[in-house]
């Protein structure tokens, strides 16, 4: 079946420091991707959608300059929390859809701490 | 989509039966009924969907009654590894992928040995 690999799979950085999260879709491609957060004991909240080769289209609230977005391949994405802050710790989701894939297919997540 | 309604929590023994009711009264007549299930600290999986008619694979049934008001998922035999966030999503196209999954806050399955 379709797999959707993200790493890590968990890190902490130092407040001030920018983290990237990757998300690859291994044996599918993925036209779309998806980027969510979830703090504990809460929903997956979407922030943004991504086409690959274009700008991606974030939620309201999300700021666009702190989380980078890139989707610059059918087979990888990536999330780049910039000047991360305590308040950025979060478990960070991706989910990928596309051709030769049913439905949607979630990455197994990366839970940053920023310290 | 469709607004759906959930119980916040679930207790079921292990080797029984969990069923996991969803209400989506406003369901449109060309939205499907999804399943996900999240377990901790993993991202969600699949389980499951239908539009109307009664749905099961490897891992659940899915019940959707006539009206498709509401729909049960069945987890026929719950092991302690089923213990997990279950989320019932409605949303219509299930084959199209160039719009997110909206999540609700689910209902938390508790699986006791």
């Amino acid at each position: 079946g379709a797999v959707v690999s993200q790493h890590p799979s968990w890190v902490i950085c130092k407040s001030g420091t920018s983290v990237k999260i990757e998300c690859r879709s291994l044996d599918f491609q993925a036209t779309t991707m998806f980027w969510y957060r979830q703090f504990p004991k809460q929903s997956l909240m979407l922030m943004a959608t991504s086409n690959e080769g274009s700008k991606a289209t974030y939620e309201q609230g999300v700021e666009k300059d702190k989380f980078l977005i890139n989707h610059a391949s059918l087979t990888l994405s990536t999330l780049t929390v910039t000047s991360a802050h305590p308040e950025d710790s979060s478990f960070y989701i991706c989910s990928a859809s596309g051709q030769g894939n049913y439905g949607y297919t979630f990455g197994s997540g990366t839970r940053l701490t920023v310290v | 989509d469709a607004k759906t309604t959930q119980p916040t929590s679930m207790d079921c023994a292990e080797g029984r039966a969990a069923n996991l009711p969803c209400n989506h009264s406003t369901i449109s007549g060309n939205e499907y009924v999804y399943w996900y299930r999240q377990i901790h600290s993993q991202g969600p999986q699949y389980i499951i969907h239908g539009l109307k008619n009664n749905e099961t694979n490897e891992m659940a049934s899915l019940i959707i009654t006539e009206d498709r008001k509401s729909s049960t998922l069945i987890l026929p035999h719950a092991t302690l590894r089923d213990t997990a966030v279950y989320y019932c999503i409605v949303r219509v196209d299930p084959f199209s992928g160039n719009t997110p999954l909206v999540f609700g806050k689910g209902t938390r399955l508790s699986v006791i040995a």
